[in-house]
């Protein structure tokens, strides 16, 4: 069973790059979509892309300006690059996994990262 | 922009049948998926391919779909179901995620 642990810098200021990363745990790499996915205080959950072993990607169109999302295979992580960030996107940031058998449902879950960007 | 669209709330008693709805507003409609988000908590997922179940998942938790819509629904509720449901799909290409704006389900 994939297991998933994120990491990463929690109190940003304005146009600041926010930088995370998701380690992969107890499953192979291949046959996933990794996705990153956040939710603002309060609010619902915001999709913001997703990267397969092979570092194909697919992002969220309001956020794919300011997003890079990358895979290490050789340490079984995938990053989260969010640049320029402003008060609005502080949020809850998770990682999360979505595997072919569930024909990609995102079935494993990091424990979410809290980041506050502020002056 | 491809959106879905959920009832901000839904409120049943202990023992009754809640359904929670999502709506597509366009077609194709790639298949849907459930995820229940409990306070201070991370999404699980629930329904998989529209009404597929994942393993560890209750019977009680079952999905379907019909045109533009799909629909959520929990048999028998129990007070450990309320939660905040969100539905997701992808847009008609199949290139980027989408999820519902959420239903916060109360068991009364």
């Amino acid at each position: 069973q994939v297991h998933l642990q994120q990491w990463g810098a929690g109190l940003l200021k304005p146009s600041e790059t926010l930088s995370l990363t998701c380690a992969v745990y107890g499953g192979s790499f291949s046959g996933y979509y990794w996705s990153w996915i956040r939710q603002s205080p309060g609010k619902g959950l915001e999709w913001i892309g997703e990267i397969n072993h092979s570092g194909s990607t697919n992002y969220n169109p309001s956020l794919k300006s300011r997003v890079t999302i990358s895979v290490d295979t050789s340490k079984n992580q995938f990053s989260l690059k969010l640049s320029s960030v402003t008060a609005a996107d502080t949020a809850v940031y998770y990682c999360a996994s979505a595997t072919v058998s569930l024909y990609y449902g995102m079935d494993v879950w990091g424990q979410g990262t809290t980041v506050t960007v502020s002056s | 922009s491809y959106e879905l669209t959920q009832p901000p709330s839904v409120s049943v008693s202990p023992g009754q049948t809640a359904r929670i709805t999502c709506s597509a507003d366009a077609l194709p409609k790639p298949y849907a998926y459930w995820y229940q988000q409990k306070p201070g908590q991370a999404p699980v997922l629930v329904i998989y391919k529209d009404s597929e179940r994942p393993s560890g998942i209750p019977e009680r938790f079952s999905g379907s779909s019909s045109g533009t819509t799909v629909t959520l629904t929990i048999s028998g509720v129990q007070a450990e179901d309320e939660a905040d449901y969100y539905c997701q799909s992808a847009d008609s290409s199949g290139t980027y995620r989408v999820f519902g704006g959420g239903t916060k389900l109360t068991v009364l």
